[in-house]
């Protein structure tokens, strides 16, 4: 079965660092979302792609975080400087494009990358 | 504003059933998810609802009500493995974005011998 892949699993890092996490969606998947997920919470949305275009990034605290999908494949997410605050685990997801009423577009999310600022 | 409302923890006994709710105030709908998720893992998908009434699947089932912007997860002869925080999402298509799904905070159910 096809799965979303993120690296690395686990990161820590000195705050004022830099910190970038990797994803590579399932294959034929056009929308790649970034969540956050915060422990006891449940995730929020950071970035939202289609294709290569981010589709909402309304969430995405821009002056320290960065997304890219340079090609439409595979997506990276960085963190300068990383703050303590930032420690949650990031979570890369996709979908399939488009509305299909009968499936719901269903979301696959990955492993999850766990970040912790010390 | 949009808001997802569900319980934060809820006990049960192995082999019975248990029922999570969740209602929903969001600026627009498009489907209602909900995601099994064990501790330090991924969210997994469960189910999806659209249109109102009831999807089943195998142990696990969920209901829809669009007018009252509510939903439940029922879950049949509950194993030790379904303990676990049950993520109710919702599709939010606010100014045409596609495809955004706005996640309540989980309930966290412990299933008990």
């Amino acid at each position: 079965e096809a799965e979303v892949a993120q690296s690395p699993r686990y990161k820590i890092t000195e705050k004022s660092q830099a910190v970038a996490f990797w994803c590579d969606p399932i294959s034929g998947h056009a929308t790649l979302y970034w969540y956050r997920q915060i422990l006891g919470q449940g995730p929020e949305l950071l970035v939202q792609f289609q294709d290569e275009s981010v589709v909402d990034d309304s969430q995405l605290p821009k002056d320290r975080f960065s997304a890219e999908r340079l090609k439409g494949v595979d997506s990276t997410l960085k963190i300068q400087p990383a703050e303590l605050g930032d420690s949650a685990m990031y979570l890369c997801a996709s979908s399939r494009q488009g509305q299909n009423v009968r499936s719901g577009n269903t979301i696959y999310f990955g492993e999850g990358s766990w970040l912790t600022v010390v | 504003g949009q808001n997802i409302d569900q319980p934060t923890e809820m006990t049960a006994t192995e082999g019975a059933i248990v029922q999570i709710n969740c209602t929903y105030q969001t600026s627009g709908f498009n489907g209602l998810f909900w995601y099994q998720q064990h501790a330090g893992e991924a969210p997994t998908f469960l189910s999806y609802n659209v249109l109102d009434g009831l999807e089943e699947k195998g142990r696990f089932s969920s209901f829809l009500s669009r007018s009252k912007g509510y939903s439940y997860l029922l879950l049949k002869e509950l194993q030790m493995k379904d303990s676990a925080s049950y993520l109710c999402a919702v599709r939010d298509m606010p100014g045409g974005a596609t495809n955004k799904l706005i996640f309540g905070t989980g309930t966290l159910l412990a299933v008990q011998p």
